[in-house]
């Protein structure tokens, strides 16, 4: 067990649909960082908070937004869900700002996300 | 641009065999940190090891070490004495300290153990 909760573990929705993905840290960790894993495009890394403010940008696409709340839980949204959304969704968080790479990033156990 | 590649899409071998991953990676920065991940069968991620591009010393855990080559930009990986529970798919990555926190993944190597 990382430390790192993320819920749901599943979701089945529909094209078109907007779905929000909850992340909650390790207890300390300052970072969360979202990351993408589908049969066609592998592991993607999408976006990363540092303390609330966002601070690395990956291959997000316009539709999705993601934010750092005050108590440091993450969310990820998808909105104007397409088939090819559908993939495994990991949070990380890390103590510090990963500059570097200098921090460790554990990851939570995903959210499956199923677009019909 | 950063990219991992890991050549080898599947790898099967039986039981206390000796396998290594190969690892390349492409990168414009002078600073950066490369990663080992494991993904078993039930699906989570678990770091394996970090090492930065300063340090080229390898690195021994037990059944698992490394050998980083800046020379060739190769960051293997080897598994000594392979039990059944090392089958997983293992990814390695890459984190510059341009746009530090974006982490460039390899397609990943399935490793299949067989008793």
């Amino acid at each position: 067990d990382s430390g790192v909760t993320q819920t749901p573990k599943h979701l089945i929705t529909a094209t078109g649909q907007r779905v929000t993905l909850r992340c909650s840290p390790r207890s300390g960790d300052l970072s969360v960082y979202w990351y993408q894993q589908s049969l066609d495009q592998g592991l993607q890394f999408l976006i990363q908070y540092y303390n609330g403010e966002e601070r690395a940008k990956g291959n997000i696409l316009e539709r999705f937004s993601a934010q750092q709340f005050p108590d440091l839980h993450s969310e990820l949204n998808l909105s104007s869900l397409e088939l090819g959304d559908s993939a495994l969704y990991f949070c990380a968080s890390s103590e510090r700002q990963g500059i570097i790479g200098t921090d460790t990033q554990y990851f939570g156990p995903g959210t499956r996300l199923t677009v019909l | 641009a950063q990219k991992v590649t890991q050549a080898q899409t599947e790898i099967s071998v039986v039981e206390k065999e000796d396998v290594t991953l190969d690892c390349v990676y492409e990168t414009r920065d002078t600073t950066y940190y490369l990663f080992w991940y494991k993904q078993p069968p039930s699906g989570e991620l678990v770091f394996l090891i970090r090492r930065n591009s300063f340090d080229e010393q390898n690195e021994i855990s037990g059944r698992y070490s490394w050998n980083f080559q800046k020379s060739t930009s190769s960051f293997n990986f080897t598994i000594t004495a392979s039990q059944v529970v090392d089958s997983a798919v293992y990814f390695c990555a890459l984190m510059g300290n341009t746009n530090a926190g974006k982490s460039t993944f390899g397609d990943g190597t399935t490793l299949t153990v067989k008793p």
